[in-house]
């Protein structure tokens, strides 16, 4: 069965410092891989994707994330953190096979950005 | 293009009442997936809809029960309502025809008391 880590539950950064949130999972093949961003009392946004190819993914606004298979984990970045991104974002694993379409995610990380 | 669509946003049931919350995929989705999301926890997933009929689903009990509309729309039904079962239902949209991205609606919190 799959499983999602994201090993910090809140981090604090300051506005235009870059951001990097862990995420680490577990799953015997090629996963696909997704970060969402929730709001408070929101939904789920995607924000990027991996499913094949180029292990460095572009996203939504200034979002990106590197796939490394070496090491489990597919970590989200961004050079410049804006106030407008303090949300929670959850890192997702989806697989094939039997457990087709099933997402299965992480704790997720609260980002706090101060002034 | 109408995103997701949930309803109601809130909802307020006493333990033992049943209750029903509403989906309405992305336009062109034929896919629909229910998550359950408590307080501080990442959502977990309950089951998903295909041509009407339950695809896969996960470790949920069987109060929870769903039904997929020919229109593609979606219920989801919990019988016998624990204290427990209070969260943010949402419900996720996507193409069958590969692993694709789901698309999520804005949920539906539901406070059983």
């Amino acid at each position: 069965a799959q499983s999602v880590t994201q090993p910090d539950i809140h981090i604090t950064v300051s506005e235009g410092a870059s951001l990097e949130l862990r995420c680490n999972y577990s799953y015997g093949a090629t996963p696909y891989l997704f970060w969402y961003v929730q709001s408070p009392g929101q939904g789920l946004q995607l924000l990027l994707k991996y499913f094949s190819g180029d292990t460095l993914v572009q996203g939504i606004k200034g979002f990106e994330a590197e796939f490394k298979r070496s090491q489990s984990s597919f970590n989200l970045r961004k050079p410049s953190v804006h106030w407008s991104d303090a949300a929670e974002y959850f890192c997702a694993v989806g697989a094939g096979g039997t457990s087709y379409g099933k997402l299965t995610f992480g704790q997720g990380t609260i980002l706090t950005v101060h002034p | 293009d109408a995103g997701v669509t949930q309803s109601p946003t809130h909802l307020i049931k006493t333990r033992g009442q049943q209750v029903t919350l509403r989906c309405s995929p992305k336009s062109g989705h034929d896919t629909v997936s229910w998550y359950q999301q408590a307080l501080g926890q990442g959502p977990q997933f309950i089951f998903q809809y295909y041509e009407e009929e339950e695809r896969q689903r996960g470790n949920f009990p069987d109060r929870f029960s769903g039904h997929q509309f020919p229109n593609y729309s979606s219920e989801l039904n919990v019988n016998a309502l624990l204290l427990g079962d209070s969260a943010l239902y949402l419900c996720a949209s996507s193409l069958a025809g590969g692993f694709t991205e789901q698309y999520f609606g804005p949920g539906t919190r539901l406070t059983v008391t």
